[in-house]
């Protein structure tokens, strides 16, 4: 059954401590895997696809890695605004589908 | 400026009683999907329909229903038959991609149903 699992479900962070968000995932077939974060109460913003491992993508703080069992989400010295829940999805070959991870809550303090 | 809209934002829904939320894009997307998120639990997949007159059940699709009339549009209803239809709805589209599948999808605003 393909299935995505993120850790850790919640993070508090200092303002500039870097850390990473993980997401675990097993399809038959990876198509794409998917970064988004989310604010209370809005719809998901996309952030990253990654289509194949040693993938890499960039953005401001943020930086999202690929391997063949699993997805880092890389945040380099977060701010307060980086606070939000990212979620993590994958699409299997195949399939129009995408399975969704619970999400981790990051917490960033000023 | 091309996106998703839903509406409403918030919507309060009697026993008994069917709902209809709305999903509206301008992004020229072929697929369109339906979730329900409530908390702690992952985004659940309840109708998404790839091409006008045509959809496919999701996950939890019992209680619920859709079309698909317009390429722009595929309006939610709960139904009564929802036995617990108190959530965050998201509305979401993609664009095919040309190797099969679809590239990332981008979301709406979001519902909150209540039932009172």
């Amino acid at each position: 059954e393909d299935q995505v699992t993120q850790s850790p479900e919640a993070l508090r962070l200092q303002e500039g401590e870097s850390s990473s968000l993980n997401c675990s995932y097993t399809v038959s077939g990876l198509r794409g895997l998917f970064w988004y974060r989310q604010d209370p109460g809005k719809g998901p913003e996309f952030l990253f696809t990654l289509y194949s491992a040693g993938e890499e993508k960039e953005k401001e703080r943020l930086k999202a890695t690929l391997t063949k069992k699993e997805s880092f989400l890389h945040i380099t010295a977060p701010k307060p605004e980086d606070s939000a829940t990212y979620l993590c999805a994958v699409q299997a070959s195949g399939t129009y589908k995408y399975i969704f991870g619970t999400g981790t809550r990051l917490k960033v303090l000023a | 400026d091309g996106g998703i809209t839903q509406s409403p934002k918030y919507l309060f829904r009697k026993e008994g009683q069917n709902v209809t939320l709305s999903c509206e894009q301008n992004l020229n997307h072929d697929a369109m999907y339906w979730y329900r998120q409530d908390p702690g639990q992952g985004l659940r997949l309840i109708y998404y329909s790839q091409i006008v007159n045509d959809f496919q059940k999701g996950d939890i699709a019992e209680g619920y229903s859709v079309s698909r009339e317009k390429k722009e549009s595929f309006p939610l209803t709960v139904t009564s038959a929802q036995k617990n239809p108190t959530a965050f709805y998201l509305c979401a589209s993609s664009m095919e991609w040309g190797r099969g599948g679809y590239n990332e999808q981008f979301f709406g605003p979001g519902t909150r149903l209540t039932v009172l």
